[in-house]
């Protein structure tokens, strides 16, 4: 079971640079996230989605972008990397059969910007 | 606005004792509250999600108490085990579309 699929798991940018972190999930989840983790905190959530077509911003969605034109598919992007966007990327999911649905996490997207 | 504090930021104890881990939060009115395990590397696994209209959830040598009045939760771990090492997260959903708030996590280590 491939669950939430997050690519790359590492990525090395120069400031300044643009990327796109992959999300994708094949529990056919409506809720999608993603959050970042910087060490020692907890995770603050960037962007939502409740369904394809809809995205919503979190606590801290400056300098990031996001689109959901499929149910599987929830790409994060930066367009401008600064070194404040170093941090640890998780996408999740969840069911939309009622918000008690636990979230499944994905591995992780690792990203330093020098 | 909501905040999520777990106290302590670590903790260190000897196989086999009993724990509890704490979780506590500002805004009574949660949806629900969630407790997660962080394995080094990895992204979070979910461990007990508790309803606002539940006081507790229990799996294996987990059991998670919930009393919002007084703001806090607790995850018990049972007869902890050098696996158990890794960090616990707890998180609330304050309603049924909102986001999840999370709180810093507690570093356990298990001493063999």
């Amino acid at each position: 079971n491939a669950g939430v699929t997050q690519t790359p798991k590492f990525r090395i940018l120069k400031i300044g640079q643009s990327m796109t972190l992959q999300c994708t999930q094949d529990m056919n989840h409506n809720y999608m996230y993603w959050y970042r983790q910087d060490p020692g905190m907890g995770l603050k959530l960037i962007y939502y989605s409740v369904g394809a077509g809809i995205t919503d911003k979190g606590e801290v969605p400056n300098g990031y972008n996001v689109s959901r034109s499929t149910t599987e598919d929830f790409p994060l992007r930066l367009e401008l990397a600064a070194p404040s966007q170093t941090s640890v990327y998780f996408c999740a999911s969840s069911s939309a059969e009622g918000p008690n649905q636990p979230q499944h996490f994905g591995d992780g997207t690792r990203l330093s910007i020098l | 606005k909501q905040e999520v504090t777990q106290i302590p930021a670590a903790l260190s104890v000897p196989e086999g004792e009993n724990l509890v881990l704490n979780c506590s939060f500002t805004d009574s009115a949660i949806y629900n509250l969630q407790w997660f395990r962080q394995d080094p590397g990895k992204g979070l696994t979910s461990l007990l999600l508790i309803q606002s209209s539940q006081r507790e959830q229990t799996s294996g040598r987990l059991n998670a108490s919930l009393d919002k009045s007084s703001g806090r939760s607790t995850l018990y771990i049972a007869a902890s085990q050098p696996g158990d090492s890794a960090t616990y997260l707890c998180a609330v959903r304050m309603n049924r579309d909102d986001k999840i708030i999370f709180g810093k996590g507690t570093r356990l280590h298990i001493l063999p």
